[in-house]
């Protein structure tokens, strides 16, 4: 069975630019996170999907936003990048009921100049 | 409020010797509890999970973690540490959604 895949795996934006990230959840997968990754913040949930509806969110501002389409895809925007953006961005999959074990992506690793 | 600490955020071990690493939380309600792993350049993967029973929990490359109710800790442990486990590692807490909280993490480093 094929993992969580991200694309891309890198990216470079520069300030006030805006970048779209993409996620392939497990097959069989309806519920899609998101987390944000930094040295300084460590690893802080953005969004949850779940059969293409936004079941739970973080605290972060509206740059941020998400969908998911009827495959369980799923994409992540953030609008107007900062600086303070770049960071290590993780999807996870999962099943059905939130005691189902996520797995994890590889990661977009998002660096803004 | 619900946080997760991990109060070690660098341990060196010789490889053979036995590992501890530190979880507490602050959770009001009955905590899920994981500890993930993370190599570099990579995602997270799933070490084990505590949701309920037996508070002694086995997960895979041969660790274990205690839940210790009356402590909020959720302590990950490995009795004979091997090179190919430097990594950083994460304890999180849930409550049944996917929203979890992490920790900030700690990184283990193997002497030869």
């Amino acid at each position: 069975k094929a993992g969580v895949t991200q694309t891309p795996r890198y990216l470079i934006k520069t300030r006030g630019q805006q970048v779209t990230l993409s996620c392939s959840p497990i097959s069989g997968h309806r519920s899609v996170s998101w987390y944000q990754q930094t040295p300084g913040q460590g690893l802080q949930f953005l969004f949850e999907y779940f059969s293409e509806t936004q079941r739970n969110k973080g605290n972060f501002p509206g740059r941020f936003s998400g969908r998911q389409f009827s495959n369980s895809r799923s994409e992540m925007n953030v609008s107007t990048l900062e600086l303070g953006d770049s960071a290590l961005y993780l999807c996870a999959s999962a099943g059905l009921a939130g005691t189902d074990t996520q797995y994890f992506g590889p990661g977009t690793r998002l660096t803004v100049l | 409020a619900q946080s997760v600490t991990q109060p070690d955020i660098h341990i060196t071990v010789s490889e053979g010797a036995s590992l501890e690493l530190r979880c507490n939380y602050s959770y009001g309600a009955t905590p899920y509890l994981f500890w993930y792993v993370q190599s570099p350049g990579q995602g997270l993967q799933l070490l084990l999970k505590y949701f309920s029973g037996d508070t002694l929990v086995q997960g895979i490359k041969g660790f274990e973690a205690e839940f210790k109710r009356s402590q909020s800790s959720f302590n990950l442990r490995k009795p004979s540490v091997h090179w190919s486990d430097a990594a950083e590692y994460f304890c999180a807490v849930g409550s049944g959604t996917y929203k979890y909280i992490f920790g900030t993490g700690t990184r283990l480093k193997v002497l030869a």
